[in-house]
C-alpha cells in the first residue's frame, strides 16, 4: 500500500523556470491538499481539492496552480519560480472533510536559485 | 477563523523523563484536534486525534493528550521519553468543512541520553 507518493524528492530550479510537483494517492480519498513548510513556520495550505474537477485556494496560493482531473492525482505547478518558493512541499489526502486523519507524502525539497 | 499556538519552539528532555508539549487553539466551533510527528527528512505521521469523544486521547508510542475546552488547550504528554522521540511535533486544528488543517509552528524535541 503506497499511500501518498510525491515526486521528485529534491529539485533545484533557476529563477523563472517552471516545474510540476507530482502527487498521487491510492487510497481513493476525495480530499487532497498541498502544503508548504518553511523553517519554524509550520505548514501552510497552498491549494486543496474536495474531488476530481474541484479545486480551491488555501492561505498562500500566489505563484502556484493545481488541477485535479482524476481522484488519484493532484499535481502542483510553479510557472515562474522565485526564491520565495524555496521550501519543502507536502501533499496530503483524506477521506472526507470532518476532521478525519490526513495522510502525508514524504515531501519535495525545492530550492530556487 | 481558527489558529493554533505551540508555546515552545524547542523542548529538551533527558531520556526516561516526562515530555510535555503545549498547544493552545482558537476556534469558533467545536474543533477536531490532532498531533502529528515529523522525524528528520520524513513526512508527517499522526500521533493522535480528538474528535469530541473522550477528552483524554491516547495515541501511538505512549503519547497522550488532554482536550480542555475551558483552557482551549490540547497538550501532548509522554511519561518517559525515548531517544526515538526526537522529532518535530505539530499541533493541528481542523475545520470541518473542507477539512482544512491549520498547523501550529511546531515544537522540536531533543532527547538527551
Amino acid at each position: 500500500n503506497a499511500g501518498v507518493t510525491q515526486t521528485p524528492k529534491f529539485r533545484i530550479l533557476k529563477i523563472g523556470q517552471s516545474m510540476t510537483l507530482q502527487c498521487a494517492q491510492d487510497m481513493n480519498h476525495n480530499y487532497m491538499y498541498w502544503y508548504r513548510q518553511d523553517p519554524g513556520m509550520g505548514l501552510k495550505l497552498i491549494y486543496y481539492s474536495v474531488g476530481a474537477g474541484i479545486t480551491d485556494k488555501g492561505e498562500v496560493p500566489n505563484g502556484y496552480n493545481v488541477s485535479r482531473s482524476t481522484t488519484e492525482d493532484f499535481p502542483l505547478r510553479l510557472e515562474l519560480a522565485a526564491p520565495s518558493q524555496t521550501s519543502v512541499y507536502f501533499c496530503a489526502s483524506s477521506t472526507r472533510g470532518d476532521g478525519t486523519e490526513a495522510f502525508f507524502g514524504q515531501g519535495t525539497r525545492l530550492t530556487v536559485v | 477563523a481558527q489558529s493554533v499556538t505551540q508555546l515552545d519552539s524547542h523542548v529538551s528532555v533527558s531520556e526516561g523523563t516526562p515530555v510535555l508539549l503545549r498547544c493552545n487553539y482558537s476556534s469558533s466551533y467545536s474543533p477536531s484536534l490532532f498531533w502529528y510527528v515529523q522525524h528528520p527528512n520524513k513526512g508527517l505521521q499522526l500521533l493522535l486525534k480528538y474528535t469530541s469523544a473522550a477528552t483524554l486521547v491516547k495515541g501511538i508510542n505512549g503519547f497522550e493528550a488532554e482536550f480542555k475546552k475551558s483552557e482551549t488547550s490540547f497538550h501532548l504528554t509522554k511519561p518517559s521519553a525515548h531517544m526515538s522521540d526526537a522529532a518535530e511535533y505539530f499541533c493541528v486544528v481542523s475545520k470541518a468543512a473542507g477539512n482544512k488543517l491549520t498547523f501550529g509552528g511546531g515544537t522540536r524535541v531533543l532527547v538527551k541520553p
